[in-house]
This record gives C-alpha cells, structure tokens and sequence, in this order.
C-alpha cells in the first residue's frame, strides 16, 4: 500500500516566521514530488513540484526532496496571513497517479 | 478552455435519485482524474482515464457510481440512487499523464447535497 504521510497539523505560525511543511512517502521508486495548497472551499492549486534531491526555490517557498530518507519538505519563508490554509503533499507513482496525503492545516498568526 | 471546467458547481438532490457530474479537461490533456472530498477531510481517488487505456476503477466506492469519458476528452461521473453519504465535493483534474508532465490541475467542484 503506497502511502503519503502528513501531520494534520494544525500548524500555528507567527506572521513574518519560517512554516515548515514536512511529508513522508513509503514508494521508494515514486520520482515526482508535489504540493499543493488549498483554502477552504476551494480546489488544491500546484505550489511547487520538485524532481531531484536537493532544494528547489520560488519565490518564498523553498521545496527540499530528500530520496533516500523518503521524506520531502515546504519551507514558506516571511509568512503571511493569505498563506494560511491546508498544503497536501503529493507523490507519483509508476502509473503517473499522485498519492495524497491528508495535508497539514497551516494558520499564520498576525 | 483555459482550465478545468466542471458542472453544475452545486447539485442538491433527493435520496434514491440519480445525478451526473460533468468534467471538461484543459485541452491537450490526456490524463483525467476524479477525486471526492468530505467536509474536513483529504482527497479521495475515484477513478483515472488515461488515453484510450482501461480507465483505473480502483477508488469508485460502490457499484452506485460510474463514470465515462467519451472522445478522450469531456467525462461524466454518475451516481446512481443517490445516498446521503454521498455528500461531499467532487473534484476533477487533468494532466498530460507523462513523467515530467504529470502535474494536476483541478476544477473548481462539484458540491453535492444528498437530502
């Protein structure tokens, strides 16, 4: 059973600090990696993919993949209000599906 | 058109009634996917059309629910004899269904109310 693993949260963050997003993954072959943010009553909109080990940055948010220790991460530097929302780690598999997680609830504090 | 497109946005229906759900994929996408969402709750795989492959049936919850796609393109997921647990939101997203081009990029629901 492929599973994608993350804390439900809810992760409470001062505005202007560093969220952290963490999400694990049993599929040793799975190649491609996703998050997604989603507000309440809306559908899940593409943050960041990321393909190879290592950081990817945009903007304020910083993907981390790490392969060997199954695990990929979302770092959202200077956090905002507006950022706050759930964020769903997803994974490919063989099949080009992507395996969700439950996704973490993310609430900036002003 | 530019995004995935899904209708009606709200359906209420009455127990024991049937109900069709429109997907109409981002052009050029091979890849179609339905997922349904409970109130609170993450994502939950439905079914997956791919090309003129099988689709990948392997989430429907019942053999209450179907769903087909014609001309590789538009999809219609049906509900027969509609439950109240069948409430929830039902999501659609498209891909081009290729390593490296596999992101999703979904619809803006379907919300159905089962009274």
């Amino acid at each position: 059973q492929k599973e994608v693993e993350q804390n439900s949260g809810p992760l409470s963050v001062p505005e202007g600090a560093i969220a952290s997003l963490n999400c694990t993954y049993s599929d040793r072959g799975s190649q491609s990696f996703f998050w997604y943010r989603q507000y309440s009553g809306k559908s899940p909109e593409l943050i960041m993919f990321i393909y190879s080990n290592g950081d990817k940055e945009d903007g304020r948010f910083t993907a981390q993949l790490n392969k060997a220790s199954q695990y990929v991460s979302l770092l959202i530097r200077d956090s905002q209000p507006s950022d706050s929302a759930t964020y769903l780690c997803a994974v490919s598999d063989s099949n080009y599906q992507l395996i969700w997680g439950a996704g973490t609830k993310l609430i900036i504090k002003p | 058109g530019a995004g995935v497109s899904q209708s009606p946005s709200n359906k209420v229906t009455e127990k024991g009634k049937d109900v069709e759900l429109r997907c109409d994929p981002i052009s050029g996408h091979t890849a179609l996917y339905w997922y349904r969402q409970s109130l609170g709750q993450g994502l939950e795989f439905l079914i997956y059309f791919q090309g003129n492959s099988a689709p990948d049936k392997s989430g429907l919850p019942s053999d209450r629910f179907s769903a087909e796609r014609t001309g590789g393109s538009v999809s219609t997921l049906t509900i027969q004899r509609t439950q109240q647990e069948d409430s929830a939101v039902y999501l659609c997203a498209s891909s081009f269904g290729l390593e490296g081009a596999n992101i999703q990029y979904f619809g803006a629901g379907t919300r159905l109310s089962v009274l």
